[in-house]
């Protein structure tokens, strides 16, 4: 049981690049997020998934698109980077009306 | 989401209680109160939950005043190892898995 697993753990990217940052979980959970979090800040919901096939926004979506094909797996792609994306990104899984999330341990992205 | 309002930073004595305080006087009815920690930029973890009776698991105890309008997160012996940032969260539980939204939180400095 490796928990939720997010690739790559560091990223620099330059700007108007594209990446997409991978995240699995192996627990069987319905619901999937990404949060980013900037210096000093708490958490910021991007977006989220209750499924396979369903995903929505969260607070702050704008320059992220996201897809929901398998129950394990939910990517985030940045489609045309911005410095303004440089943050700390993590995915969190948890069971549909499950209290315990569970939290990747991060992927450091910079765009210069 | 009713929102919370945290120290912002709080210090502790290795060994001691570690009291960690939360006001959230807009709490509805059906909103239960969540306590997550992050240390050194992991990924968030969850720590304790309730509604609006005493909780206390192997890691903390929760504290909810009668009116449920705040609580306190009790770490019993604080070790080095509990010096992080606590966030205090109040959410629905059912139905909408991972939706947190996170306030600036208490940093916790437990000193030898």
């Amino acid at each position: 049981n490796a928990g939720v697993t997010q690739t790559p753990k560091f990223q620099v990217l330059k700007t108007g690049q594209s990446m997409t940052l991978q995240c699995a979980q192996d627990m069987n959970h319905e619901y999937m997020s990404w949060y980013r979090q900037d210096p000093g800040m708490g958490l910021r919901l991007i977006h989220y998934s209750v499924g396979a096939g369903i995903t929505d926004q969260g607070e702050v979506p704008n320059g992220y698109n996201v897809s929901r094909s398998t129950t394990e797996d939910f990517p985030l792609r940045l489609l045309s980077a911005a410095p303004s994306q440089t943050s700390v990104y993590f995915c969190a899984s948890s069971y549909f009306q499950g209290n315990t999330i569970y939290f990747g341990e991060g992927s450091w992205l910079t765009v210069v | 989401d009713a929102k919370t309002t945290q120290p912002p930073s709080m210090d502790c004595a290795e060994g001691r209680a570690a009291n960690l305080p939360c006001n959230h006087s807009t709490i509805s009815g059906n909103e239960y109160v969540y306590w997550y920690r992050q240390i050194h930029s992991q990924g968030p973890q969850y720590i304790i939950h309730g509604l609006k009776n005493n909780e206390t698991n192997e890691m903390a105890s929760l504290i909810i005043t009668e009116d449920r309008k705040s609580s306190t997160l009790i770490l019993p012996h604080a070790t080095l190892r509990d010096t992080a940032v606590y966030y205090c969260i109040v959410r629905v539980a059912s139905n909408q898995g991972g939706k947190l939204i996170f306030g600036q939180g208490t940093e916790l400095s437990v000193k030898p």
